[in-house]
């Protein structure tokens, strides 16, 4: 079954940068796209950005263009999210979601990992 | 960017009731809509998407509707396991914009 993994809460300072991990197991890694989508407390879910495991290319949310990067490592079955000059409000829940089995919906969601930016 | 808004913000239901929530798109989406129930800690869950397929393991008490820029979820009897908040979205194959919620609680 499609399992997506994702690593540990992290605590950073104010205007440090957070790598996320997000391993994908259960199918073929590089035949579907990875989104990234985090979600403050209290707050609806918003879009970061995608890849396409398969080529590598990406899609980033205006909202973070030059700050987030996302990449992956096929031989790991690993996408990576990185996001820089982190402020106290990029303090949420981060997901990885895998589209859908026949489609480009949301289908698969890994657990999130909270990241909190605090000094 | 398309724009989602949802209502109402919260609804109060019995256990047995019929129940239906709005998601309206600022521009029409040519039905790339899904719907999402989310429990306290817990990710996001697929309930529909391309406005009325229902995901695999999801209870047909759940459909959706709708076109262009009005769609509905519609819980046909509800159950204690529903109360839950409930998001709408519009996707493409790059990216998706989520609406701000409608929470189902207990009457």
């Amino acid at each position: 079954q499609v399992q997506l993994v994702q690593s540990g809460a992290e605590v950073k300072k104010p205007g440090a940068s957070v790598k996320l991990s997000c391993k994908g197991s259960g199918y073929t890694f590089t035949s579907y796209g990875m989104h990234w989508v985090r979600q403050a407390p209290g707050q609806r879910p918003e879009w970061m950005g995608w890849i396409n495991a398969g080529s590598g290319d990406t899609k980033y949310s205006e909202k973070f263009q030059g700050r987030v990067s996302l990449t992956r490592d096929t031989s790991a079955t690993t996408a990576y999210m990185d996001l820089s000059s982190l402020t106290t409000e990029d303090t949420a829940v981060y997901y990885c979601v895998r589209i859908g089995d026949s489609s480009f919906h949301f289908q698969y969601w890994g657990q999130g990992t909270l990241v909190t930016v605090s000094s | 960017d398309i724009q989602m808004t949802q209502s109402p913000s919260t609804l109060s239901a019995s256990i047995g009731d019929r129940v239906t929530m709005t998601c309206r798109a600022s521009q029409s989406l040519s039905g790339w809509l899904a719907w999402f129930q989310q429990k306290p800690g817990k990710a996001p869950k697929l309930l529909i998407y391309k406005t009325s397929n229902l995901e695999r393991g999801v209870p047909s008490r759940f459909s959706g509707s709708g076109s262009g820029t009005e769609f509905t979820l519609t819980i046909s009897s509800l159950q204690p396991d529903d109360f839950a908040t409930y998001y709408c979205q519009q996707y493409n194959g790059y990216s998706g914009t989520f609406g701000q919620g409608t929470k189902v609680e207990i009457k």
